[in-house]
């Protein structure tokens, strides 16, 4: 167990919504980063950040943003949320030096936009 | 950039009978790489990884992987498949630029 929680476990919205995900890690790790399950494309990272304020894109960024205002926690927000983005949202977190880099996974959000 | 291929989306095997999940990767670097699985409705969980140090890794679960950089090729083996090892299983490479990059997955049912 990483330490990672996720909430919320479960969200249904409308499109056009905003939504806030939420990732809360309780072992100060400077790296953390978000990714999307979709079938047949595996996990694909959206945002990670590897510090306080600090953080930058990944491969599927548009229609998504994040903010890290304190270590143990990153949010991801869909300003506008599309039937596109139904997913299932991971956050991840990195633990341990260069030559042991490793990422550890929290639970999953499964969102549906409809 | 680095990418991963996994060849066969689904794998279904006897119990009993040995599995393995093909995995291909393409770094300018020597890479990092890991196998996670996915049991239904949950996380990602760390199966094993190759950092360098040694070409044939061990897991968890009786599960393991040998690197070999002229196939550029992680497959991952297990001798006797239980019902309990289905799962979808991904294999991932990092350039150690901190990002990982995720295969499609595999999915594998063992068959009674």
């Amino acid at each position: 167990d990483a330490g990672i929680t996720q909430s919320p476990r479960h969200k249904v919205t409308e499109t056009g919504t905003p939504v806030t995900l939420r990732c809360h890690q309780t072992e100060n790790h400077r790296y953390m980063y978000w990714y999307r399950q979709d079938p047949g494309h595996g996990l694909r990272l959206i945002h990670y950040s590897y510090g306080v304020k600090d953080t930058d894109k990944g491969e599927v960024s548009d229609g998504y943003s994040v903010s890290r205002s304190k270590t143990e926690d990153f949010l991801l927000t869909l300003e506008s949320a599309t039937s596109s983005q139904t997913s299932v949202y991971f956050c991840a977190i990195r633990v341990g030096g260069a030559d042991v880099e490793t990422q550890y996974f929290g639970p999953g959000t499964r969102l549906l936009v409809l | 950039a680095q990418s991963v291929t996994q060849l066969g989306s689904h794998v279904s095997v006897s119990e009993g009978a040995l599995v393995l999940l093909r995995c291909n990767y393409s770094s300018s670097v020597p890479p990092y790489l890991f196998w996670y699985v996915q049991y239904p409705n949950q996380g990602l969980q760390l199966l094993l990884k190759y950092t360098s140090a040694a070409t044939l890794v061990k897991g968890i679960n009786g599960f393991e992987a040998e690197f070999k950089k002229s196939e550029t090729s992680f497959h991952l083996t297990k001798p006797s498949a239980h019902m309990s090892d289905a799962a979808e299983y991904f294999c991932a490479v990092s350039d150690n630029d901190y990002k990982l990059s995720f295969g499609a997955g595999t999915t594998v049912t063992v068959r009674a």
